[in-house]
């Protein structure tokens, strides 16, 4: 199906493991995006890419690492994960960028790290 | 740096009633500007955007928004609120020209709809 799609969709995991949270989409995009989504916080930027094999930190990078490898993949890394990442995740893509175009977001993972 | 602020983190109106969700931004160039709304349970969706020309907006179910320079504003309204209108509404803004991921979201207003 056409989209972006997330997976897996709900997580837990426990302090110190790695979790890897995958985005994909069918658009073939430039720009890909991932949010993290907290109470109080709103969304806030985690990593961007504009296209395969570039990347960018955004607002909240420390503790994540994201790879674009090809175009439709965006996947995001927790090496070790820590409670403070307990959150729902969104990724998202635009085929202009998020300064001027749409953002078209996947469904959220939602992380509890215990 | 650009900002935005959302005045209200919950609003709750009645069924047919007026709803206005505030956003000011803060911006030393020229803004873009966007809303979106996320229903229980799901992404984003873009609502409406202003970039350049008409500073009155016109979005997807009825919404609409109108840019008001002299205000920093960007304040979110329609006439007559609907059952299926409950969900939260994040104002975002980026600017012109700017880094392709510098797309700033407000924390959200969540809209509660009474019948």
């Amino acid at each position: 199906d056409a989209g972006i799609t997330q997976s897996p969709r709900y997580k837990i995991t426990e302090t110190g493991r790695q979790v890897t949270l995958m985005c994909h989409q069918t658009w073939s995009h430039s720009y890909m995006f991932w949010y993290r989504q907290d109470l109080g916080h709103g969304l806030r930027l985690i990593y961007y890419s504009a296209a395969a094999d570039i990347t960018d930190k955004g607002e909240v990078p420390d503790g994540y690492v994201v790879s674009r490898s090809k175009t439709e993949n965006f996947p995001l890394t927790l090496e070790s994960a820590t409670r403070s990442q307990t959150s729902v995740y969104f990724c998202a893509s635009s085929g202009r960028g998020g300064a001027t175009g749409e953002l078209f977001f996947g469904e959220g993972s939602r992380l509890t790290v215990l | 740096a650009q900002s935005v602020t959302q005045l209200g983190s919950h609003v709750s109106v009645s069924e047919g009633a007026l709803v206005l969700l505030r956003c000011n931004y803060s911006s030393s160039v020229p803004p873009y500007l966007f809303w979106y709304v996320q229903y229980p349970n799901q992404g984003l969706q873009l609502l409406l955007k202003y970039t350049t020309g008409a500073t009155l907006v016109k979005g997807i179910n009825g919404f609409e928004a109108e840019f008001k320079k002299s205000e920093t504003s960007f304040h979110l309204t329609k006439p007559s609120a609907h059952m299926s209108d409950a969900a939260e509404y994040f104002c975002a803004v980026s600017l012109y020209g700017g880094s392709q991921g510098n797309l700033i979201f407000g924390k959200g207003t969540k809209l509660s709809v009474k019948p």
